[in-house]
């Protein structure tokens, strides 16, 4: 069983539609990242947290809005979604702040998004 | 440009025979390097690490090897099971810096 936990599992939404993905852990990890996979692609990093203060937007566009109620949370708000943002939304944490040395990424099982 | 390139997409072991996956790397500044693991429907599991001032780390029977010279590393998995049967990333990342991931490459491990 993963330690981060990311619901919902799938989502399928309109182009009109406000929705948020969450995520949670509880290893008193100080990092939390947000990275997006397409099928047979590596994941790709959107944004990080360190601290619970944004670190890291990788020039993602603004229909993605990323929030870090505490060091526990990461949300991502959706809207105005286009069908090429279908991909696996994963969250992963780590122990030190973002890029600490020797500190592994431990991901969720991720949300299934279907914009359509 | 990939920074992190693992130019095997698919490779295919008999049980019980080691499983070699191979990752190469062009940023010399990258000094901390980890494999994972991923599942279809499930997100990617780490494995296992090596920084940049080793040649070699062991876990039970994964075993990854780091070539600064040739910029090359490797995770050796030694009996291979059919439950290895994934798709393998290579990472690595800079002090202070973002994980880059490669291709990665889909083992299926044959009873």
């Amino acid at each position: 069983d993963t330690e981060v936990t990311q619901t919902p599992k799938h989502l399928v939404m309109g182009m009109t539609n406000k929705k948020s993905l969450k995520c949670e852990q509880h290893m008193g990890h100080r990092a939390m990242y947000w990275y997006k996979q397409k099928a047979k692609k590596p994941p790709e990093l959107m944004f990080v947290y360190s601290y619970e203060k944004l670190s890291i937007n990788e020039s993602v566009p603004s229909r993605f809005s990323p929030e870090c109620p505490n060091s526990s949370l990461l949300n991502l708000h959706l809207h105005a979604l286009q069908p090429e943002d279908s991909a696996l939304y994963l969250c992963a944490s780590s122990q030190g702040g973002a890029g600490s040395y020797n500190s592994p990424l431990h991901f969720g099982n991720g949300t299934r998004l279907t914009v359509t | 440009d990939q920074q992190v390139k693992q130019n095997s997409p698919s490779l295919s072991v008999q049980e019980g025979r080691i499983s070699i996956l191979n990752c190469d790397y062009t940023n010399s500044m990258f000094d901390y390097f980890l494999w994972y693991k991923k599942y279809p429907a499930e997100g990617p599991t780490f494995l296992i690490s090596i920084s940049s001032i080793k040649d070699k780390n062991e876990d039970g029977r994964f075993t990854v090897f780091l070539n600064k010279s040739a910029k090359h590393l490797s995770l050796h998995i030694v009996p291979s099971q059919p439950g290895d049967s994934a798709v393998y990333f290579c990472a690595a990342s800079e002090v202070g810096g973002k994980l880059i991931f490669g291709q990665g490459t889909t083992l299926q491990v044959k009873p």
